[in-house]
């Protein structure tokens, strides 16, 4: 089965400041490389994924990057602000039909 | 927002009593997954369904048992419950395997005294 191992586990930055998040993966197969966000109180929803045949996708001020050779992937937040205060996880699968095996998670804390 | 319900959203119950937890969904997604989520441990797969009557076991089956009779209902039984079990738990649908978006309900709280 996949191992992942995400870091750092816990992540204070300022408001404004950027937030990076890594995710590794031990599956060469794994070709989709998803990150949720766990809001208090909610289940995990789906925030930015990238497929295996792209090195980088970005939406507005979240970005993922991926390097299949060194098998890891991150999540990169710019401008960050009081509401991206979460836990986020990642959950690189390889298409099985086992489920998501998701990272430990990483609490980002935004200071005002 | 998925179609998806969990129920109930919080349970206390008592050592050995069983416990079913229900998920169900109007998205007629075919893939259907309960998860435990633990401090320190994440998200962990506990069983899975890929259609009508086929389920399979995931990460953390033991003491769990799933069943699904129709599409939209995906049933959790702890047979009898421990406290080991106390965990927030989270049913998650998906349209095709795990390579595409997966969508979760809001959990269930459930507390073993």
């Amino acid at each position: 089965g996949e191992n992942v191992e995400q870091h750092p586990s816990t992540l204070s930055v300022q408001e404004g400041d950027s937030a990076v998040i890594k995710c590794t993966y031990s599956d060469s197969a794994s070709n989709y490389f998803p990150w949720y966000k766990q809001e208090l109180g909610k289940g995990p929803q789906l925030i930015i994924d990238i497929r295996s045949n792209v090195g980088e996708k970005k939406d507005q001020r979240i970005a993922v990057t991926l390097n299949k050779t060194a098998k890891h992937f991150s999540l990169h937040i710019t401008e960050t602000q009081p509401e991206d205060s979460a836990v986020y996880f990642c959950a690189p699968s390889g298409g099985g039909a086992d489920g998501l095996t998701f990272g430990k998670g990483t609490h980002l804390i935004i200071q005002p | 927002d998925a179609g998806i319900t969990q129920s109930p959203r919080h349970k206390v119950t008592e050592t050995g009593t069983p416990v079913t937890l229900r998920c169900h969904q109007t998205e007629n997604h075919r893939y259907m997954y309960w998860y435990r989520q633990d401090p320190g441990h994440g998200l962990r797969l506990i069983h899975y369904s890929y259609g009508v009557k086929d389920t399979d076991k995931g990460e953390v089956s033991d003491g769990y048992s799933v069943s699904r009779s129709k599409t939209e209902d995906f049933l959790l039984t702890l047979e009898s419950a421990t406290s080991s079990q106390t965990s927030v738990y989270f049913c998650a649908i998906s349209r095709q395997h795990a390579n595409t978006e997966a969508f979760f309900g809001q959990g269930t709280r459930l507390t073993v005294v």
